[in-house]
C-alpha cells in the first residue's frame, strides 16, 4: 500500500541554523512528491515537486529537496531557518491513479 | 488570476443543521477534493472528484456529501449526521497526477 511518513512530528532550531525535514515514502512505481508549508489558519502552499530528472529539486522561499530512490526519501533542507519558517510542512506523494498520499505533517519551531 | 476560493472563511453551525461550504476554481483542474483537519492533525479526504458528474467517498464520507456538476465547483454539504463536525475544512483541485492547489479553508464550529 502507499504511504508517506514524517518520522518528525516535531522540530525546534535556532534561527540561522540549518534544517532537515524528513519523508519516506511507500510506493512501487516512479513517484511524483511535493512538500507542502502551511502556515496557522490558512491553506497549504506548495514549496517544491519532484516528477522526474535532476534529484535535486529547488523551490521558494529557499528550499530544497533531495529524491533518493534507494532510500525512498524526498527529504526537505534550507541551509539557513528564518523566523518566519515557523509553520507545519506535510510531505505527498502522487499514485498513476491520482490518488494523493499527505504524511501527518511536521511541526516546525524557529527559535530567535 | 487563477486560483481556488473557498467561502466562507468562517461558519457556525446549531445541532441538526446541515450547512454547505463553497469552493471555486478557475484553473481549469479536473480533479477537486475535499479534506478535514482537526488540531495537531494531518490532512484526512472526505471526497474527491476526477471528473464532472463523478466523484467518489474518501476515508472518512460519512455525514458528507458533495455534488460536481460544473468543473469549477465541489460543494460539500456538512450534514446532521456529522456527529463531531468541528474542524478546518480544506479544499483542493488538481490536473491528472499534477500538484493539488489548495484553498485557503473553512473553519466550521458547531454552535
Amino acid at each position: 500500500a502507499q504511504s508517506v511518513t514524517q518520522p518528525d512530528i516535531h522540530i525546534t532550531v535556532s534561527e540561522g541554523a540549518s534544517l532537515e525535514l524528513r519523508c519516506n515514502y511507500s510506493y512501487g512505481a516512479t513517484p511524483y512528491l511535493f512538500w507542502y508549508v502551511q502556515s496557522p489558519g490558512q491553506g497549504l502552499q506548495l514549496l517544491l515537486k519532484y516528477f522526474s530528472g535532476d534529484t535535486l529539486v529547488q523551490g521558494i522561499k529557499g528550499f530544497e529537496a533531495e529524491f533518493k530512490r534507494s532510500q525512498s526519501s524526498f527529504n526537505l533542507r534550507k541551509p539557513s531557518v528564518h523566523w518566519s519558517d515557523a509553520a507545519e510542512y506535510f510531505c505527498a506523494v502522487v499514485t498513476t491513479g491520482n490518488q494523493f498520499y499527505f504524511g501527518t505533517g511536521t511541526s516546525l519551531t524557529v527559535i530567535p | 488570476d487563477g486560483g481556488i476560493t473557498q467561502s466562507p472563511k468562517y461558519l457556525f453551525r446549531k445541532e441538526g443543521q446541515n450547512v454547505t461550504l463553497s469552493c471555486e476554481q478557475n484553473l481549469n483542474h479536473d480533479a477537486m477534493y475535499w479534506y478535514r483537519q482537526d488540531p495537531g492533525q494531518g490532512l484526512r479526504l472526505i471526497y474527491y472528484s476526477q471528473i464532472v458528474n463523478d466523484f467518489q467517498k474518501g476515508d472518512i464520507a460519512e455525514g458528507y456529501s458533495v455534488s460536481r456538476e460544473k468543473k469549477e465547483s465541489f460543494p460539500l454539504t456538512v450534514t446532521s449526521a456529522q456527529k463531531n463536525p468541528t474542524a478546518f475544512y480544506l479544499c483542493a483541485s488538481s490536473f491528472t497526477r499534477g500538484e493539488q492547489f489548495f484553498g485557503p479553508g473553512t473553519r466550521l464550529t458547531v454552535l
